[in-house]
């Protein structure tokens, strides 16, 4: 069965503290793994779409990587903006959907 | 550019009303449309999904339909809502097996 395991299920970082979100899946033949982000009360914006492993991408102080196992969210000097639940889903091959798991919750205290 | 527009934002609704959830999707032509669920501390679960008019597809068997009466216009209803349909519903699309951008959702409270 397909799954989606992220952690840590919450992390509350001080500004300026780097650190890292781990998503690991069990999905055979992945099809792309994303990264959203969502602010309370609104709906995912889309972040990442990753599609091998060795892949990496960048936007600000956000970057993702993929391995066969698992992906990273790394945030470099977190600022309170980047508050938010970052919620990582997989495709299936053959799969029309996402499958999502059920996030992390990131505090950046000023 | 596309967008994605839901509405209502919010909702309460009593035991039993019916349920009428619509989401249309500008700048694009036969996207996939999805309907989501979002329980508290739970991920999205997926309801229904659509690759063209008139077709759909159910993930989770349920209280609720989905209809796609024209190829940017997805609708998500009920004809009695039940307390364990609150929630926080959100619409997709995507074209096809790709990322899918979500509208901003609506919080349905069923009392």
């Amino acid at each position: 069965e397909d799954q989606v395991t992220q952690s840590p299920e919450a992390l509350r970082l001080q500004e300026g503290e780097s650190s890292s979100l781990n998503c690991s899946y069990t999905v055979s033949g992945l099809r792309g793994l994303f990264w959203y982000r969502q602010d309370p009360g609104k709906g995912p914006e889309f972040l990442f779409t990753l599609y091998s492993a060795g892949e990496e991408k960048e936007k600000e102080r956000l970057k993702a990587t993929l391995t066969k196992k698992e992906s990273f969210l790394h945030i470099t000097a977190p600022k309170p903006e980047d508050s938010a639940t970052y919620l990582c889903a997989v495709q299936a091959p053959g799969a029309n959907n996402l499958f999502f798991g059920t996030g992390t919750r990131l505090t950046v205290i000023p | 550019s596309q967008t994605i527009h839901q509405w209502p934002a919010t909702l309460v609704q009593p035991v039993g009303s019916p349920l009428s959830l619509e989401c249309t999707v500008e700048g694009t032509s036969n996207p996939n449309l999805y309907w989501y669920r979002q329980a508290a501390g739970r991920g999205l679960q997926l309801l229904f999904y659509s690759i063209g008019i008139g077709q759909i597809s159910s993930e989770v068997p349920q209280n609720l339909s989905a209809s796609r009466p024209q190829d940017r216009q997805f609708i998500l209803s009920s004809k009695k809502l039940l307390l364990s349909d609150s929630g926080f519903y959100l619409c997709a699309w995507s074209w096809g097996a790709r990322e899918a951008f979500f509208g901003q959702g609506t919080r349905l409270t069923v009392v």
